[in-house]
């Protein structure tokens, strides 16, 4: 199966700054998708990241906070801006494969 | 009406018992079904995916699919501690949602001594 390396694993950033994420497969996908996950919370979808156009945003989140690139088929940046303590979180990428959804290893941001 | 939904649980049952999770979605047109477990702290791992109505089978773990009742479950024979961890229902193929997963919100599973 397909591995999807995701970094850097957790950091802990003061309020203001912003952190980019990086995420890499070792395979050509179409999209990749961003979630967060909130403290005791599910997954909830970010973005979906498509090459070559810019990323589709769902409702509440805005470009302008969370930047996406998507320069080629295996590599998505993902970039928390302006950060606030709200957006502490674990913060995932995740690709469409044929038999499902793969996760990588998430990056947990603590603003403080 | 949430879109997925799961009870929170959390679920105790006994080791060595059949633990059964479920799921109901709220849109008739989804297409693809699947079981995530959860280990706290780590990333959500694929254990299981169902397309089609009826049971689906794997080593412990069985999927069962009701489209007509919209309602998909897991259920985990000879449950042992390491079943241990959350188990997250997704649903692809809402109306609107294109290909994107739908998460619930996870039903925590303990497996008891």
């Amino acid at each position: 199966s397909a591995v999807i390396s995701q970094k850097p694993s957790r950091d802990i950033c003061q309020r203001g700054t912003s952190l980019t994420i990086q995420c890499q497969v070792d395979s050509q996908v179409t999209m990749m998708f961003w979630y967060r996950q909130q403290p005791g919370q599910s997954l909830t979808l970010i973005a979906t990241a498509n090459q070559g156009s810019e990323a589709t945003y769902e409702s509440g989140f805005v470009i302008d906070k969370f930047p996406i690139s998507r320069p080629n088929l295996t590599f998505s940046t993902l970039t928390v801006s302006n950060m606030s303590p709200e957006d502490s979180s674990i913060y995932l990428c995740s690709v469409d494969f044929d038999y499902g959804y793969t996760f990588g290893s998430g990056t947990r941001l603590t603003v403080v | 009406q949430k879109e997925v939904e799961q009870n929170s649980g959390p679920l105790s049952v006994p080791e060595g018992a059949i633990a059964s999770l479920n799921c109901t979605y709220s849109d008739r047109v989804s297409q693809s079904f699947f079981w995530y477990r959860q280990y706290s702290g780590k990333s959500p791992e694929l254990i299981m995916s169902i397309y089609s109505n009826g049971d689906k089978e794997d080593g412990r773990f069985t999927a069962q699919l009701n489209k007509a009742s919209q309602y998909v479950s897991l259920l985990i024979r000879d449950s042992q501690p390491s079943d241990s961890a959350t188990y997250l229902c997704a649903v692809r193929g809402l109306t609107g949602g294109g290909n994107k997963l739908t998460f619930g919100t996870g039903t925590q599973l303990k497996v008891e001594l």
